[in-house]
């Protein structure tokens, strides 16, 4: 499986603020994703991240608010912009492709927006 | 349109006795169902995977999960339960067709008491 890291593990932010998450991994993916954990609840995808293009994002979920980058095949960025308390959540990356069926993840960023 | 459910939210058992956690699915074709379990202030860990063949699949930690088409159930199984396997526990699927987009069920919080 591969091996998955996110930066910053943990971060406490003002409200207004951008707050920007990297995601690692340790060789090359065709697809990343990133989710969205929000305390007690299940997982939801916000978008995924395409290598050389824009990412696709769910429903729900919009570039401004979420702007995504990906500029090689091990690397991702996922930025939360003008945050608010609502956004205070687990984010999650995970990767997928490569002829396997299963995504693995990443150990997530714990988000609290003040 | 793909979802899970997973109707439990609670699971407490004793160390050594059976465990279940189950999860029913809807998919319009053929479902790839994952099982995935997350301990506290972790990412999630892959568990174990259906894709096609014997309807009974093996995973980690001792964990399997047994397929039924008809039910459209995929509930986890564990014979002899540990402290250790307390944990969040999140069912989910997707489509045959789709890129790798993963449905999660709401997730099933296991106690094993001692």
């Amino acid at each position: 499986s591969a091996v998955i890291s996110q930066k910053p593990s943990r971060d406490i932010c003002q409200r207004g603020t951008s707050l920007t998450i990297q995601c690692q991994v340790d060789s090359q993916v065709t697809m990343m994703f990133w989710y969205r954990q929000q305390p007690g609840q299940s997982l939801t995808l916000i978008a995924t991240a395409n290598q050389g293009s824009e990412a696709t994002y769910e429903s729900g979920f919009v570039i401004d608010k979420f702007p995504i980058s990906r500029p090689n095949l091990t690397f991702s960025t996922l930025t939360v912009s003008n945050m608010s308390p609502e956004d205070s959540s687990i984010y999650l990356c995970s990767v997928g492709g490569n002829g396997k069926n299963i995504q693995y993840f990443g150990a997530g960023t714990r988000l609290s927006v003040l | 349109a793909q979802s899970v459910a997973q109707p439990e939210d609670q699971v407490n058992v004793a160390e050594g006795n059976p465990l279940t956690v189950k999860c029913t699915y809807s998919v319009s074709g053929n479902p790839y169902l994952f099982w995935y379990v997350q301990y506290p202030n972790r990412g999630l860990q892959f568990l174990l995977k259906y894709i096609t063949g014997d309807n009974l699949v093996k995973g980690s930690y001792g964990f399997e999960a047994e397929f039924n088409k008809s039910q459209t159930s995929f509930h986890l199984k564990k014979p002899s339960a540990l402290v250790s396997d307390s944990a969040l526990y999140f069912c989910a699927v997707r489509d045959k067709s789709n890129d790798y987009k993963l449905s999660f069920g709401a997730g099933t919080t296991v106690t094993v008491r001692a």
